[in-house]
């Protein structure tokens, strides 16, 4: 089996100050990891993922996320986010080996002037 | 990136009667299409995996009655809310995945009055 656990259900901050979004799973086997990104009543966007290679992973729109074995970590940072970064984050795994998806609880991010 | 399309992104329907909503794969051909329900401020719940040409596989506690999910062709996935009851009101999301990756559609708000 496996699980997700986005540590943090609500992150407030203001505008232009950094953000970082908790993640860690557990899984039996090697897994494919991602975040991705719900506006209100939308479907969810890929923001960024992680399948091999270099564990930092970045995204178009200012976005990292650090994939840490050791730690089974996968946290997602923002260095300066803005007020359009208000949004639900949500962190999923796949299994390599059948890839069925697992999504955590979400973290809703909300940015203040 | 694969693009899925739902619709319709909104219905309103009266209690005790069918809602259908619609998923397609525009760009590539899905066997596998999955549907979710998401409650307000909470993750996304797997319902059901639609396969193409075969009876849909429910995740427990999902009543397949209820729900009705035809998969007809390689582009198109169908979940049916049958007797629609004010509970049933939820946002529903379908996605389908190519390889390891999955791609959602925009949701679907249903309200039953």
């Amino acid at each position: 089996a496996q699980s997700v656990t986005q540590l943090d259900s609500q992150v407030p901050v203001f505008e232009e100050a950094p953000v970082e979004l908790r993640c860690n799973y557990s899984s039996s086997v090697s897994v494919y990891l991602f975040w991705y990104v719900q506006y209100p009543n939308q479907g969810l966007q890929l923001l960024l993922k992680y399948l091999s290679g270099s564990t930092l992973v970045e995204s178009i729109n200012g976005f990292e996320a650090e994939f840490n074995k050791s730690q089974t970590s996968f946290h997602l940072r923002k260095p300066s986010v803005h007020i359009s970064d208000t949004a639900e984050y949500f962190c999923a795994v796949t299994r390599s080996n059948d890839y069925k998806l697992s999504f955590g609880a979400g973290t809703t991010v909300t940015v203040r002037a | 990136g694969a693009v899925v399309s739902q619709h319709p992104s909104r219905v309103i329907c009266k209690s005790g009667t069918s809602v259908k909503i619609e998923c397609r794969s525009l760009d590539f051909q899905a066997t596998t299409m999955f549907w979710y329900r998401q409650f307000p401020k909470q993750s996304l719940m797997l319902m059901a995996t639609s396969n193409e040409g075969s009876k849909a596989t429910y995740e427990q506690g999902v009543e397949k009655d209820k729900f009705l999910i035809n998969h007809a062709s390689l582009t198109l996935s169908t979940l049916t809310v049958t007797s629609a009851h004010p509970e049933d009101s939820s946002f529903y999301i379908c996605s389908a995945r190519v390889s390891y990756e999955a791609f959602f559609g925009q949701g679907t708000r249903l309200t039953v009055v």
